[in-house]
């Protein structure tokens, strides 16, 4: 079945420093893909999302780009501050709309 | 617009016991998905209604059932709850028969702990 895989955490970096979360997928169509975000004690918030084969998503800086040849959606910052500390998801739609998630990868940010 | 709004915010029952979630979807949206996350994972897909019917259903027994309301909110219903029911349930919602179908909001979460 269709599935997600992120990089294990927890990723600690320093402030402005620059932010890589891989995530790859299985999937037998061409799900649209998403980041989502979770803030301590919080429910998620979509972060992104791109619905084909080489579309950007893009928000409060952060961006990922559909790759269909490697089947990733990595996510990317060019530079993290102390409030991006969260916990971060990647997730593809399958035809229902029903959205897989991977694990989670937890970040956090020092001043 | 109002977001997606869950009750209640934490829950504490016995195993055994019955639990009834709530959830009330955001303004606009005919389609409701609940997910289990449990600690330190990604959430699980529990199931979907639209229309007040079930619109598919994941990898979870019978005694988790649910129920949506002609204004589109929705209840979650876990019978005979186990110590593995223990985690944060998490509603969703969407539009069915739009193009953005697939960008579901969440709501809070209903953390519930099953002793």
């Amino acid at each position: 079945g269709d599935s997600v895989t992120q990089m294990e955490g927890p990723v600690t970096l320093s402030e402005e420093a620059f932010l890589t979360i891989n995530c790859t997928y299985t999937a037998t169509g061409y799900p649209s893909l998403f980041w989502y975000v979770q803030y301590p004690g919080e429910g998620l918030q979509l972060l992104l999302k791109a619905t084909k084969a080489d579309d950007k998503g893009s928000n409060k800086g952060f961006e990922a780009t559909y790759r269909k040849e490697t089947t990733s959606f990595h996510l990317e910052k060019g530079s993290v501050q102390v409030s991006d500390s969260a916990v971060y998801f990647c997730a593809l739609s399958d035809p229902l709309g029903k959205l897989i998630f991977g694990q989670g990868t937890e970040l956090s940010v020092k001043p | 617009e109002t977001g997606v709004t869950q009750s209640p915010t934490h829950l504490i029952k016995t195993r055994g016991q019955q639990v009834t979630l709530r959830c009330s979807s955001q303004s606009g949206h005919n389609t409701v998905s609940w997910y289990q996350q449990a600690l330190g994972q990604g959430p699980q897909f529990i199931f979907q209604y639209y229309r007040e019917e079930e619109n598919g259903r994941g990898n979870f027994p019978p005694r988790f059932s649910g129920l949506q309301f002609p204004n589109y909110s929705s209840e979650l219903n876990v019978n005979a709850l186990e110590l593995d029911d223990s985690a944060l349930y998490l509603c969703a919602s969407s539009t069915a028969g739009t193009r953005d179908y697939n960008e579901q909001f969440f709501g809070p979460g209903t953390r519930l702990t099953v002793l």
